[in-house]
């Protein structure tokens, strides 16, 4: 158990509509990144969060968007979805945003199916 | 940019051979890291080993070792008396530097490894 949670594990929606995916990273972790893994793209880094700010922006669509609270979790927002966008989005945490401390640890993943 | 190659799509071994997972990277960066991660079939990413771009000693841990030479840029992995458990998606993951001092992993294309009975 890595200590990142992140709920639901599953989720189905239709074509269009929209969905939260949150996340909470270890106890400490100030830094949060989501991920996205499919079967044609791999491990995609989309967007990172540090202590409540966006630091860096990877492949991240405009239809979607994320947020990280004041308690430090954060959550991923899909809006307009396609059937493209069925993945496994992984969120992870790191205690810093660089150096010898720099390791990040995933959380279990949200399968989201767009049927 | 950096860029992480897995070459090995699959690999299929029986049980208690030895074997071996290629990486080989790309990046510009003076100090930088790399990183394994294994993925099991129920899905989640577990962290196995980091290494620091100035720290080229081999390591073993159990069944695991990494070899990380600098001059061929790459960072193997190699099992050692493979068990059907050791079953997975291995990933091989390089860190890049972004703006304001942060850092995201680059991941390679994962390897599959079957380890049969």
């Amino acid at each position: 158990d890595s200590g990142v949670t992140q709920t639901p594990k599953h989720l189905i929606t239709a074509t269009g509509q929209r969905v939260t995916l949150r996340c909470s990273p270890r106890s400490g972790d100030l830094s949060v990144y989501w991920y996205q893994q499919s079967l044609d793209q791999g491990l995609q880094f989309l967007i990172q969060y540090y202590n409540g700010e966006e630091r860096a922006k990877g492949n991240i669509l405009e239809r979607f968007s994320a947020q990280q609270f004041p308690d430090l979790h954060s959550e991923l927002n899909l809006s307009s979805l396609e059937l493209g966008d069925s993945a496994l989005y992984f969120c992870a945490s790191s205690p810093s945003l660089g150096g010898n401390t720099y390791e990040q640890y995933f959380g279990p993943g949200t399968r989201l199916t767009v049927t | 940019a950096q860029k992480v190659t897995q070459a090995q799509t699959e690999i299929s071994v029986v049980e208690k051979e030895d074997v071996t997972l290629d990486c080989v990277y790309e990046t510009r960066d003076t100090t930088y890291y790399l990183f394994w991660y294994k993925q099991p079939p129920s899905g989640e990413l577990v962290f196995l080993i980091r290494r620091n771009s100035f720290d080229e000693q081999n390591e073993i841990s159990g069944r695991y070792s990494w070899n990380f030479q600098k001059s061929t840029s790459s960072f193997n992995f190699t099992i050692t008396a493979s068990q059907v458990v050791d079953s997975a998606v291995y990933f091989c993951a390089l860190s890049g530097w972004v703006s304001q001092g942060a850092q995201k992993l680059v991941f390679g294309q994962g390897t599959r490894l079957t380890i049969n009975p």
